[in-house]
């Protein structure tokens, strides 16, 4: 059951600034729950990549950042490279729901 | 070092039953919430339950009555008892430490294949 809508794909060149957008709702983004974002490689298990809507893990690059407002939140990539390729997920805390909640997902491609 | 080993997966035939587990190491799994959070084959990831450090715990409604999550302390190791399994619950299985502060699923274990079919 995804709350969290985000679109299917989105893609770029190299070195190009990519977005990601993660809507929400009222239970959960809006309620002032933290959104966090995930980067999933083709078979492997997805890897912490933002946390706390703007925070990045030792070893993540800076080309990566988040941001939050109100019942969304956004991913960005910056100088997009080809490691880049894969799918991300957003996830938060939904009070209506007692429960965890991702993203659908966003596959994306480095043209 | 933090490492998260799940065990169990495998073919399993509708109303079945399977224990998923997730041997723990770096960290003690009383003390924290852990996960289990699905992905199906070309899908998205779902969040399935929860054992919060104090013991409660939580269940996607499509789950509920059917997956039972537990923790034997001794072993330091996470359990998902899945019972009257549906061709709907195929997919991986990740277990997933959870940070008490914010939520956020930290360490992932690599995964385990459930496939649920006759």
């Amino acid at each position: 059951q995804s709350v969290l809508t985000q679109p299917p794909s989105v893609s770029g060149a190299p070195g190009q600034r990519v977005t990601i957008s993660c809507t929400g709702s009222s239970s959960n983004i809006g309620a002032g729950y933290d959104v966090h974002w995930y980067q999933q490689l083709p078979g492997t298990a997805p890897k912490l990549l933002i946390y706390g809507n703007t925070n990045r893990p030792s070893g993540v690059p800076d080309r990566f950042s988040g941001s939050k407002s109100g019942t969304s939140a956004s991913l960005a990539i910056s100088g997009l490279q080809a490691e880049d390729e894969a799918d991300y997920y957003c996830q938060s805390y939904d009070s209506s729901l007692s429960g965890y909640v991702f993203g659908t997902g966003t596959k994306v491609t480095v043209l | 070092e933090v490492q998260l080993v799940e065990s169990g997966g495998g073919l399993i035939q509708p109303g079945g039953s399977l224990r998923l587990s997730c041997a723990a190491s770096g960290f003690t799994v009383s003390s924290n919430y852990m996960s289990w959070v699905r992905q199906a084959p070309g899908k998205g990831l779902e969040w399935v339950s929860v054992i919060y450090s104090g013991g409660s715990t939580h269940y996607v409604d499509s789950v509920k009555g059917r997956f039972t999550i537990s923790r034997d302390n001794s072993n330091n190791t996470l359990y998902l008892q899945m019972n009257s399994l549906r061709a709907e619950d195929t997919a991986v299985y990740y277990c997933a430490r959870v940070n008490s502060g914010i939520y956020r699923f930290d360490y992932w274990g690599q995964g385990t294949l459930v496939t649920v079919s006759s």
